[in-house]
């Protein structure tokens, strides 16, 4: 069956410096989405990207933050000045998106570390 | 979206079903209603979805009452891996709608 393929599955970075979180949506999926999840907190929605632009996000992503879909097969997040407060772990998700409620199929996450 | 709310914790033995209920009571018309599990810290793993009729896969069934208010994720035949946070959630129908998780249902599956 198909995945949501994440690298790296951890990632440890010193605060101040620039990260890209790196996901393989699954091939014929065509909305992507970032979320996060801080250490015994909710899974929180960062934002969502359809036709190489973002359709919505939320407070949570701001200028340090940013995505892109390179090429035909990835979708990066990139934390430009990470700080403490930006370690967890951060999922990705895809979907379809033609009709019926499609649902989305997430990733297994990158563990991100900030020190 | 409208609001769900799940009990914080149940749990089943293994080998029988597990009948996790949600409340949606503000549910509207254009509203799915979602089921996903997490497993430690693993990635959400999708479950089912339905907007009106019950649903059934081969990993569990969902019942929806008739006037949408409620539903109940039913795991037939629960096994120990099956313990994990469940979410119940309601997403409008847009492609592009984002997935809001509350705290979840942690299910606990005893031998």
């Amino acid at each position: 069956e198909p995945e949501v393929t994440q690298t790296p599955s951890h990632q440890v970075t010193q605060m101040g410096q620039e990260v890209i979180l790196r996901c393989v949506p699954i091939s014929n999926h065509l909305y992507f989405y970032w979320y996060r999840q801080i250490l015994g907190q909710k899974v929180e929605f960062l934002v969502s990207f359809y036709n190489n632009e973002i359709s919505e996000k939320s407070e949570i992503f701001d200028d340090q933050f940013s995505v892109e879909r390179p090429d035909g097969s990835n979708f990066t997040l990139k934390i430009r000045s990470t700080k403490l407060e930006d370690s967890a772990m951060y999922f990705c998700a895809s979907t379809v998106g033609q009709g019926k409620g499609q649902p989305q199929h997430f990733g297994d996450g990158t563990r991100l570390s900030i020190l | 979206d409208a609001k769900t709310t799940q009990p914080p914790s149940m749990d089943c033995a293994e080998g029988r079903a597990a009948n996790l209920p949600c409340n949606h009571s503000t549910i509207s018309g254009n509203e799915y209603v979602y089921w996903y599990r997490q497993i430690h810290s693993q990635g959400p793993q999708y479950i089912i979805h339905g907007l009106k009729n019950n649903e059934t896969n081969e990993m569990a069934s969902l019942i929806i009452t008739e006037d949408r208010k409620s539903s109940t994720l039913i795991l037939p035949h629960a096994t120990l891996r099956d313990t994990a946070v469940y979410y119940c959630i309601v997403r409008v129908t847009g492609a592009n709608s984002k997935l809001t998780f509350g705290k979840g249902i942690t299910l606990s599956v005893r031998p």
